[in-house]
């Protein structure tokens, strides 16, 4: 099946910092979604991008398709952005579920 | 803001013990997916239904559990003979598939399962 791999597996900030998460796939995909999962764990759509770029507020996304390769920018850094950012993919020929990376967990310190 | 929901949130049981969980996805959404996650891993794929028909599950998915969705709205996750390995958090997301929409997936809160 595709892997899906993260990196780093950690990350701490101070509040007002900027920081970029990466996200590697194995294989072609159909779909990517980028999630942030809150201490209580809700997991909240960032983005949805197999492709292109994309920008909402403090946070954006670039998928680079033909490298396999997901980015995640978060600038200007809030204690309220801490918790754990996941990427899933779909495979090109798959209709159903997404996979799951195992996750970056980021936090911010005021 | 009707997102998906599910129900009970947390649930503890004794080993053994049969549970049952609900979810109610987004009413116009047509898909419907069961996810598992353990302590410091990602969601794991379960299964899946296009309206009331399940069309795909996992591996994980052994004989204990069962999932249907009757009327193709909410879906129901039951576990028989609950064993310590299914303490996990129990995920429900929905999605719209339809041509011309992005296939984006939503997560209800999930329900934490404890098997003591």
């Amino acid at each position: 099946g595709i892997q899906v791999e993260q990196s780093p597996p950690d990350l701490i900030l101070q509040e007002g910092a900027n920081s970029t998460l990466r996200c590697n796939f194995s294989d072609s995909v159909n779909n990517l979604q980028w999630f942030h999962q809150n201490p209580w764990g809700q997991l909240i759509n960032l983005f949805y991008i197999p492709s292109g770029t994309k920008q909402n507020g403090r946070l954006s996304a670039t998928t680079v398709a033909t490298e396999r390769y997901s980015l995640l920018y978060i600038s200007s850094s809030q204690t309220t952005d801490s918790g754990v950012y996941f990427c899933a993919v779909r495979r090109y020929d798959s209709a159903s579920k997404i996979i799951f990376g195992s996750g970056t967990r980021l936090s911010i310190r005021p | 803001d009707t997102g998906v929901s599910q129900d009970p949130r947390h649930k503890i049981t004794k080993r053994g013990q049969n549970v049952t969980f609900r979810c109610d996805p987004i009413s116009e959404h047509n898909r419907l997916y069961w996810y598992r996650q353990t302590l410091g891993q990602g969601p794991e794929f379960l299964t899946y239904f296009q309206n009331e028909a399940q069309l795909e599950k996992s591996r994980l998915l052994s004989d204990r559990f069962s999932a249907e969705r009757p009327k193709g709205s909410f879906s129901t996750l039951e576990i028989q003979r609950t064993e310590q390995g299914d303490s996990a958090m129990y995920l429900c997301a929905s999605s719209l598939v339809s041509a011309g929409i992005s296939d984006t997936q939503y997560f209800g809160p999930g329900t934490r399962l404890t098997v003591l």
